[in-house]
């Protein structure tokens, strides 16, 4: 069955703190990992999408990476404003397109 | 380029009624995903349709119905509505359904 798992569940950072958060995934065919920042009662907002190992991408503060099991969202030098919930997501070829949420990241950042 | 669109934004039932909610999306995206997020659960796929067919359904009762129009807006309805109903309820597209999905602001339903 396709599972995602992302880790910490929770992460308390202070302004400039590095980090990385965790999605590891079993998926059948990967046709995407997608990641998604989730602000409290709103929508999902699009950040990346990752087809194959070895791809990465940027944008700002944030930069996604992809290996065969497990993707890292990595966050450099966060400000206060990044604090949201960081949502990872797979979607296979197999049984029409299913797209599968993990249950997030809450991620806190402290001036 | 405008967004996905939900109406309405926030519903209040009582149990045993039923609604309908509605999503527009992005222009030129020929399918859309419904999903159900509650605190406990996380985001739950329910169904997607594509080209006014479902293509792939969740594991949701059958209370839970969708359609989509010819012009690609989709339509989910919830009958008999339950307590644990309550929750957002949010519509993502995507322009071939396999490709990056843009989600809407949802839609925040009660049910009392």
């Amino acid at each position: 069955e396709d599972q995602v798992t992302q880790s910490p569940e929770a992460l308390r950072l202070q302004e400039g703190e590095s980090s990385s958060l965790n999605c590891s995934y079993t998926v059948s065919g990967l046709r995407g990992l997608f990641w998604y920042r989730q602000d409290p009662g709103k929508g999902p907002e699009f950040l990346f999408t990752l087809y194959s190992a070895g791809e990465e991408k940027e944008k700002e503060r944030l930069k996604a990476t992809l290996t065969k099991k497990e993707s890292f969202l990595h966050i450099t030098a966060p400000k206060p404003e990044d604090s949201a919930t960081y949502l990872c997501a797979v979607r296979d070829n197999t049984g029409g397109f299913k797209t599968i949420f993990g249950a997030g990241t809450r991620l806190f950042v402290k001036a | 380029k405008a967004g996905v669109t939900q109406t309405p934004r926030y519903l209040i039932k009582t149990r045993g009624q039923q609604v309908t909610l509605s999503c527009s999306p992005i222009s030129g995206h020929r399918s859309v995903s419904w999903y159900q997020q509650t605190p406990g659960q996380g985001l739950q796929f329910l169904f997607e349709y594509f080209s006014e067919t479902q293509r792939n359904k969740g594991n949701f009762p059958g209370r839970f119905s969708g359609r989509q129009f010819s012009n690609s807006r989709s339509e989910m309805n919830v009958s008999t509505l339950e307590l644990g109903d309550s929750a957002l309820y949010l519509c993502a597209s995507s322009g071939s359904g396999g490709g990056t999905q843009y989600f809407g602001p949802g839609t925040r339903l009660l049910v009392l």
